[in-house]
């Protein structure tokens, strides 16, 4: 398996410009997730989806992000407008449930490196 | 929220010796998991250890959840060892607000 696919690896956009991030999860794995990393924030989940079912976006930092599955190959995280502090490396991470709930390895992508300009 | 505490913050060791990596939390957790960054910004999921010990090969992990902390057990480093290990909980409430991570504990092996 090709592991959890991201692209683009690099995207630069001018503040106000909508971005679209796309994932390809590993195939049979039914959990995916999105996180960012920034050195001021650190790590930080947005949101998981479950079966292509988006379960908590909780952690979606404001109405500029959205999320979708609409198939379980394929996710999008769209930003729109973007904004300088949204520049962050963003990881989409996808995995299969065996066992007790929340009993899970995540498989990472190697991240979109996101520069808002 | 939840707090979590890792030490130490950086780490140098020489190839071969061994190093206990710490984390402490605030509050009880439903998860518990430690993550590697390496030099390139790869993450890797290494243990889900909500309690108990867990090995896989040289890395190892427990956590005591009563007196909430985990610790993670290098053995025999190698220099691909080096990066940045973190460990992430989640709260009671089991949302995406509730995971939390750690700042991290930046370890470097040098040959």
């Amino acid at each position: 398996d090709a592991g959890v696919i991201q692209s683009p690896r690099h995207e630069v956009t001018e503040m106000g410009q909508e971005v679209t991030l796309r994932c390809k999860p590993i195939s049979g794995h039914d959990y995916l997730f999105w996180y960012r990393q920034t050195m001021m924030r650190g790590l930080e989940l947005l949101i998981y989806f479950n079966n292509n079912v988006p379960i908590d976006d909780s952690g979606m930092p404001e109405d500029r992000f959205s999320a979708k599955m609409p198939n379980a190959s394929f996710s999008t995280l769209k930003i729109q407008p973007s904004e300088p502090r949204d520049s962050a490396v963003y990881f989409c991470a996808s995995s299969l449930v065996r066992g007790p709930k929340w009993s899970y390895e995540q498989y990472f992508g190697p991240g979109t490196r996101l520069t808002v300009t | 929220g939840i707090q979590v505490e890792q030490s130490p913050p950086d780490l140098i060791l020489q190839e071969g010796a061994n190093s206990t990596l710490r984390c402490n939390f605030s509050d009880s957790v439903n998860n518990l998991q430690w993550f590697h960054q390496n030099p390139w910004g790869q993450l890797i999921n290494l243990f889900y250890i909500p309690s108990g010990t867990k090995q896989n090969g040289r890395l190892s992990a427990t956590t005591v959840a009563t007196e909430r902390y985990s610790l993670l057990y290098i053995s025999s480093s190698q220099t691909t060892d080096s990066g940045v290990y973190f460990c992430a909980v989640w709260g009671p409430g089991g949302g995406a607000d509730g995971l939390t991570f750690g700042k991290g504990t930046h370890l470097i092996i040098q040959p």
